[in-house]
């Protein structure tokens, strides 16, 4: 069965610095992963996807994430925090009927 | 602009009260869903459907219920909301032709039962 951890449910970093989220995840089958960001009272907008296509997947906003396969993650990450990526972030997986399985999430707080 | 629509965006009722949930999409997709996110938390399904007339149970046991009788409008029902159906309700779309099946979520509904 798949299944979802995201390690670390609150990470804070300065603005500027590199901003890594964790997500480790595990399939019986060669996985879609999904990162998706949520912002205070809206709902999830996709950041980017891995497909199979290149191992490393760039995203909107600066973010980019690396499936390795040897380590089952697929960790999220920007080299310069901004104010505005403050917000909740999850990864997913897909399971074999479409649906997908999600973290818990991760808040992300940027300090100035 | 294709895009999926929720309304209302807030809801404040009492107990015992009958509400719907709006959900309509344009991007022409054919599955469709309902997440419950509590604060902070983590999204579970409850519904989904992947065409008309066709709805589904999710992971997490809810008493809303669903009907898909257009392709583009999934509306959500509890017949007698309670204070423990206080929650976020997400809705999403994807398509089965896309490989990914990627799903795309509208703005949420906040509901709040007194």
């Amino acid at each position: 069965a798949q299944s979802v951890t995201q390690l670390g449910s609150h990470v804070s970093v300065s603005e500027g610095a590199l901003v890594l989220l964790r997500c480790n995840y595990s399939s019986s089958v060669p996985p879609y992963l999904f990162w998706y960001v949520q912002y205070p009272n809206q709902g999830l907008q996709l950041l980017l996807k891995y497909t199979s296509a290149a191992t490393l997947v760039k995203g909107i906003n600066g973010f980019e994430a690396e499936f390795k396969k040897s380590e089952t993650s697929f960790h999220l990450t920007k080299p310069s925090a901004h104010m505005s990526d403050a917000a909740e972030y999850f990864c997913a997986v897909s399971r074999s009927q479409g649906n997908l399985i999600f973290g818990k999430g991760t808040k992300l707080s940027v300090k100035p | 602009e294709a895009d999926i629509y929720q309304t209302p965006r807030y809801l404040v009722i009492g107990t015992g009260k009958k509400i719907t949930l709006e959900c309509s999409q344009t991007m022409g997709h054919d599955k469709m869903y309902w997440y419950q996110q509590d604060p902070g938390m983590e999204l579970h399904l409850i519904h989904y459907s992947y065409g008309v007339n066709s709805t589904e149970k999710g992971d997490l046991s809810s008493e809303s219920t669903v009907s898909r009788i257009r392709t583009e409008h999934f509306p959500l029902t509890l017949e007698s909301a309670r204070p423990s159906h206080t929650s976020q309700y997400l809705c999403a779309s994807s398509s089965t032709s896309e490989e990914t099946d990627t799903q795309y979520f509208g703005p949420g509904t906040r509901l709040t039962v007194l």
